[in-house]
């Protein structure tokens, strides 16, 4: 069955350190992986797509199909990427069907 | 303002009510969809349409009645609302299938 996990419900850091947001996914197909963020009070918007390889406010993340991961990292984190993030797996076939993770809230300390 | 914009933002309604929430874009998109989010912020999909074809429907229950008069508007009509159907509800557009998707705010819906 198609499953996208994201083990950490909470992730708590200090401003400056080092974040990475892990994403595990099981599917058989050609994975198509995505980070959508949530900032407090705006709507649910793309963080950056594994096909564009591009860093996005500093996040990058690497698709690793020998661990089928897509962790989101920050080599400096600030206050403003406090925010809900959300790994999303896109199934192959063209249906548009996106599964979700359960979410990370990614608290930075100031 | 080009945006997925749903309406209402809150909708407190008791058991056994029917409501409706609507959803609009005007990105010129062809898919729309339905997202629910749960309790433990656990988003899932509903319901997808393309160009006003159903193409996904996620074993929602039949309470549940998507309809999509044209391409840019999906509206979900809920008959005999049950607690458990308490849940945020998102809209959201893609320009095709795998594409990006643009979420509206989310309809947080409370049944008493």
């Amino acid at each position: 069955a198609q499953r996208v996990t994201q083990p950490e419900k909470l992730l708590s850091v200090f401003k400056g350190a080092p974040v990475e947001l892990k994403c595990n996914y099981s599917y058989s197909g050609s994975p198509e992986l995505f980070w959508y963020v949530q900032y407090s009070r705006q709507r649910l918007q793309l963080l950056l797509r594994h096909i564009s390889r591009e860093s996005i406010k500093g996040f990058t993340a690497d698709l690793n199909k020998g661990e089928t991961s897509f962790h989101l990292k920050k080599p400096f984190a600030q206050e403003e990427d406090s925010a809900m993030y959300y790994c999303a797996l896109s199934l192959s076939g063209n249906t548009g069907k996106l599964i979700f993770g359960q979410g990370t809230t990614l608290q930075v300390k100031p | 303002d080009t945006a997925v914009s749903q309406t209402p933002k809150y909708l407190v309604t008791q058991m056994g009510n029917d409501k409706s929430i609507k959803c609009e874009q005007n990105l010129g998109h062809d898919t729309m969809y339905w997202y629910k989010q749960d309790s433990k912020k656990f988003l899932k999909i509903m319901f997808s349409y393309n160009n006003k074809e159903l193409i996904i429907n996620e074993t929602v229950p039949n309470r549940f009645s998507p309809k999509s008069p044209d391409k840019a508007h999906l509206n979900l009509h809920i008959n005999s609302l049950e607690l458990g159907d308490s849940a945020v509800y998102f809209c959201a557009s893609s320009q095709v299938y795998n594409s990006p998707l643009h979420f509206g705010n989310g309809t947080r819906l409370t049944v008493t």
